[in-house]
């Protein structure tokens, strides 16, 4: 099974408008964290936000905010105010605490989705 | 900017051949890790070091090796090169190996395998 799935493989907004990017994961690891990453056409992954599992609010930096539901196991990015410096790509990841020895820091990552902003 | 160096940015070399990227994290980052971004596979993780010690591994080739040095930075080492090892390969950087702090990435090295 998918650990992380995005199934918008993309969307549009026009510009000033609200998005919201789906993610839903799957772990039984009842300590986990999840990201949300940006990743522009000139290729650098850029940092969003983050959610822990124990986290009671949902997380917010800036325009973005997590809305997080932990029984339903999503971690949807709301973006508030689109501009068009937010087309790009959007990736949901996550990390669980107990997923083995061997996967320590591991993040892992959804498909991502395309985001296009219109003016 | 996110204090993540990678070198080199760009890379083109032959099938068979062997090349070594490398990383420098943010300062006081003791975290360093390694990811391959293709299109059929996606973002895969590959290995992680903490503080000079292999900490994870992720599904990382035998033909790949990687090693973290006394002052943090890393190299990821690929040998034999393939036409499908052609990659973006980004190294990332936090400052423990868990916890909540995120993961600073660099601007990744696009390896090309002709």
């Amino acid at each position: 099974a998918q650990k992380i799935t995005q199934t918008q493989p993309g969307m549009f907004v026009q510009e000033k408008e609200a998005v919201t990017l789906d993610c839903t994961y799957d772990t039984s690891d009842p300590s986990y964290g999840l990201f949300w990453y940006k990743q522009p056409s000139s290729g650098e992954m850029i940092f969003l936000i983050y959610q822990g599992s124990y986290d009671q609010q949902n997380a917010t930096e800036g325009r973005y905010s997590l809305n997080f539901q932990k029984a339903r196991k999503s971690a949807n990015l709301v973006i508030s105010a689109s501009q068009l410096g937010d087309s790009a790509m959007y990736f949901c990841a996550m990390r669980e605490a107990n997923a083995g020895g061997t996967s320590y820091g591991k993040l892992t990552f959804g498909q991502g989705t395309i985001l296009t902003v219109h003016p | 900017d996110s204090g993540v160096t990678q070198t080199p940015k760009h890379l083109i070399t032959a099938t068979g051949q062997r090349v070594t990227l490398r990383c420098s994290p943010r300062s006081g980052d003791l975290s360093v890790y390694w990811y391959q971004q293709s299109l059929d596979q996606g973002l895969q993780f590959l290995i992680q070091y903490y503080n000079g010690e292999e900490r994870a591994k992720g599904n990382i080739l035998e033909r790949f090796s990687a090693q973290q040095f006394p002052d943090l930075h890393s190299e990821l080492n690929l040998s034999s090169l393939e036409l499908g090892d052609s990659a973006l390969y980004f190294c990332a950087s936090s400052v423990g190996g868990y916890g909540n702090q995120p993961q600073h990435f660099g601007d990744g090295t696009r390896l090309s395998i002709l």
